[in-house]
């Protein structure tokens, strides 16, 4: 089955900094890679995707990008706010006869300091 | 509803006891996803239902947890004899279609302490 690692577990970084945070699959059949953002107490909510068809997808402070070849894709938060504070999850789908399921990383925990 | 629904949302029982809990999804959405996060862990897959297929059940930690969805809608995990390290979040998630390339969302998610 699909296999996602995902580093750094932890990431705290000054307000306005970058941030990125970087996974990797194993299964080679996987074409979406969706993240996920969880505050304390909240539940996850999707805030950027990607598909395979793309390397790379944008949208404001937030950035994705795809290798295939190399089986990873990483999240970059661009000018940090300590409201970006929360736990990021990575996931990757999978093909075959569970096609659609969803593995997740094990999760970022993420602290801006104003 | 307007969202994934998921009772109760907190669950205290005794250490034995059999416990129930419930997922509604989004209607018209065709699969289904449980997944279980320990204080400050990751999510971690459970069971998975998509359409009229066979569930994924790859992810269950013992032959204590299962689950079942009726009519394609509702779903039930269950745990029975419960532990002290079955307490946890347990999050429901559900996706449209049942189709790849889709977003899943998420459920407020069921608190299990087991004493």
């Amino acid at each position: 089955g699909e296999n996602v690692e995902q580093h750094p577990s932890t990431l705290s970084v000054q307000e306005g900094d970058s941030a990125v945070i970087k996974c990797t699959y194993s299964d080679s059949a996987s074409n979406y890679f969706p993240w996920y953002k969880q505050e304390l107490g909240k539940r996850p909510q999707l805030i950027i995707d990607i598909r395979s068809n793309v390397g790379e997808k944008k949208d404001q402070r937030i950035a994705v990008t795809l290798n295939k070849t190399a089986k990873h894709f990483s999240l970059h938060i661009t000018e940090t706010q300590p409201e970006d504070s929360a736990v990021y999850f990575c996931a990757a789908d999978a093909g075959g006869t569970s096609y659609g399921k969803l593995t997740f990383g094990q999760g970022t925990i993420l602290t801006v300091h104003p | 509803g307007a969202g994934v629904s998921q009772s109760p949302s907190n669950k205290v029982t005794e250490k034995g006891k059999d416990v129930e809990l419930r997922c509604d999804p989004i209607s018209g959405h065709t699969a289904l996803y449980w997944y279980r996060q320990s204080l400050g862990q990751g999510l971690e897959f459970l069971i998975y239902f998509q359409g009229n297929s066979a569930p994924d059940k790859s992810g269950l930690p013992s032959d204590r947890f299962s689950a079942e969805r009726t009519g394609g809608s509702v779903s039930t995990l269950t745990i029975q004899r419960t532990q002290q390290e079955d307490s946890a979040v347990y999050l429901c998630a559900s996706s449209p279609r049942g189709a790849r390339n889709t977003e899943a969302f998420f459920g407020q998610g069921t608190r299990l302490t087991v004493v």
